[in-house]
């Protein structure tokens, strides 16, 4: 496809369970970033990739979020023993370069919510 | 370290009138400024951005925003909204130096067309 794809756009999980957000970038970018949207905080920026590697990784919020890239493609945000706070919709955004000023293309984002 | 204010949390406005949606940022280095539209159920969609030169940018939809320097202020404008124009509308830095272009994002304004 021509944008960013995100799976699943909907998740509904119960507190303590590990969860897997997946991001298909725009071919070709080869920086991508994870954001979390939610009611109270509005929209955080996780953490960002440029090809494979994280240089930034200062948004996650606990030692129980991860994410790797492979391939210079694909991205999988992983939260382990989900807590109720983990509720938000996660956003994926590609761009071709990494350096700030380069437009970001978002997915529609994963929904997600803990019971 | 950047932070972003956008000023109204809701701006009602009659459909053919004129809207401004106020955003000022702080940040002790220089920055690029965007402005995102965020439609129901869906990621951001970039409208503009001001990277240099001009300080008056031209977007899609017939937005424009002007960045002003002495007032750290990148306010959005539009001479005559339409209902389609419904949606929040997402203030946005990126730090020339910090590497990665990570976002840092206003609250949101939700902009309200009637008809």
């Amino acid at each position: 496809g021509a944008g960013v794809s995100q799976s699943p756009s909907n998740k509904v999980t119960e507190k303590g369970k590990d969860v897997e957000l997946r991001c298909d970038p725009i071919s070709g970018h080869t920086a991508l970033y994870w954001y979390r949207q939610s009611l109270g905080q509005g929209l955080e920026f996780l953490i960002y990739f440029q090809g494979n590697s994280a240089p930034d990784k200062s948004g996650l919020p606990s030692d129980r979020f991860s994410a790797e890239r492979t391939g210079g493609s694909v991205s999988t945000l992983t939260i382990q023993r989900t807590q109720q706070e983990d509720s938000a919709v996660y956003l994926c955004a590609s761009s071709l370069e990494w350096q700030g000023g380069q437009p970001q293309h978002f997915g529609d984002g994963t929904r997600l919510s803990i019971l | 370290a950047q932070s972003v204010t956008q000023l109204d949390s809701q701006v009602p406005v009659f459909e053919e009138a004129p809207v401004e949606l106020r955003c000022n940022y702080s940040s002790s280095v220089s920055v690029y400024l965007f402005w995102y539209v965020q439609y129901p159920n869906q990621g951001l969609q970039l409208l503009l951005k001001y990277l240099s030169g001009s300080t008056l940018v031209k977007g899609i939809n017939g937005f424009e925003a002007e960045f002003n320097k002495s007032q750290t202020s990148f306010h959005l404008r539009k001479p005559s909204v339409h209902i389609s124009d419904t949606a929040e509308y997402f203030c946005a830095v990126s730090s020339f130096y910090n590497q990665g272009g990570k976002l840092i994002f206003g609250q949101g304004t939700e902009l309200s067309v009637k008809p």
